[in-house]
């Protein structure tokens, strides 16, 4: 299996910053790559695939980039509504991992 | 719309055997694979394997395989998840989610909204 590793696991921060979550792949994923954010008691929303593709109707301040191995996540500015837990999860090979998930929390 | 609308919550005992669904409506259903998604209380998210409804052909996590039984009815746009002999450790929230190819790789776009399974005596 393909293990994915994010970073941090979690990270506190105050609205209008600038925030990055790093994933990394245990071998090479190409862009085989997918964020996700999840709220409590709600399914995951994809935000993010192909590593850097912007899901429909998810607001531009969020943005992916990576290739191989290192990936990463970035939320421009931070609004009320992103403070939530994310995951990145790779579909290059079954079974398609998540990583363990890094939870924004509100400073 | 598409939409994948799953069974409700259910409260088991070990030992006893469940079947929980996945209906999909709004789109061809046996033209896009369906996968499973587990959430232990306060826990990350595990893949436990994807079903494509069309020929029911089916991937397992190694995780999974064996404590479970993904399936799917074509006729009635329904994809199932359903264990023999339930464990507390079974305990948990369960997604589906629909897969679709986007820009060279695969995602999963629309999910329902969760089916919670409690196994206790």
């Amino acid at each position: 299996d393909i293990q994915m590793t994010q970073s941090p696991s979690s990270v506190s921060a105050s609205v209008g910053d600038r925030v990055t979550i790093t994933c990394r792949a245990s071998q090479g994923i190409s862009s085989w790559l997918a964020w996700y954010q999840q709220k409590p008691g709600k399914a995951p929303k994809l935000l993010i695939y192909a590593a850097s593709s912007l899901q429909s109707g998810v607001p531009s301040r969020f943005s992916g980039s990576g290739s191989g191995t290192d990936f990463t996540l970035t939320i421009s500015s931070l609004q009320p509504e992103d403070f939530a837990t994310y995951y990145c999860q790779q579909s290059y090979s079954t079974p398609y991992t998540f990583g363990q998930g890094t939870k924004l929390e509100i400073k | 719309e598409v939409q994948l609308v799953q069974s409700g919550a259910e409260v088991k005992k070990p030992g006893e055997s469940l079947k929980i669904s996945c209906k999909g409506s709004g789109y061809s259903f046996t033209s896009y694979w369906i996968g499973w998604v587990r959430q232990m209380p306060g826990k990350g998210l595990e893949w436990m394997g994807i079903i494509y409804p069309g020929d029911s052909d089916t991937r397992y996590s190694p995780s999974f395989q064996g404590q479970v039984t993904i399936s799917a009815d074509k006729s009635i746009s329904t994809a199932y998840l359903q264990w023999s002999s339930l464990k507390a450790s079974d305990t948990a929230m369960y997604y589906c989610a629909r897969r679709i190819r986007g820009s060279g790789s695969y995602l999963f776009d629309y999910w329902g909204q969760g089916t919670l399974v409690t196994v206790s005596s």
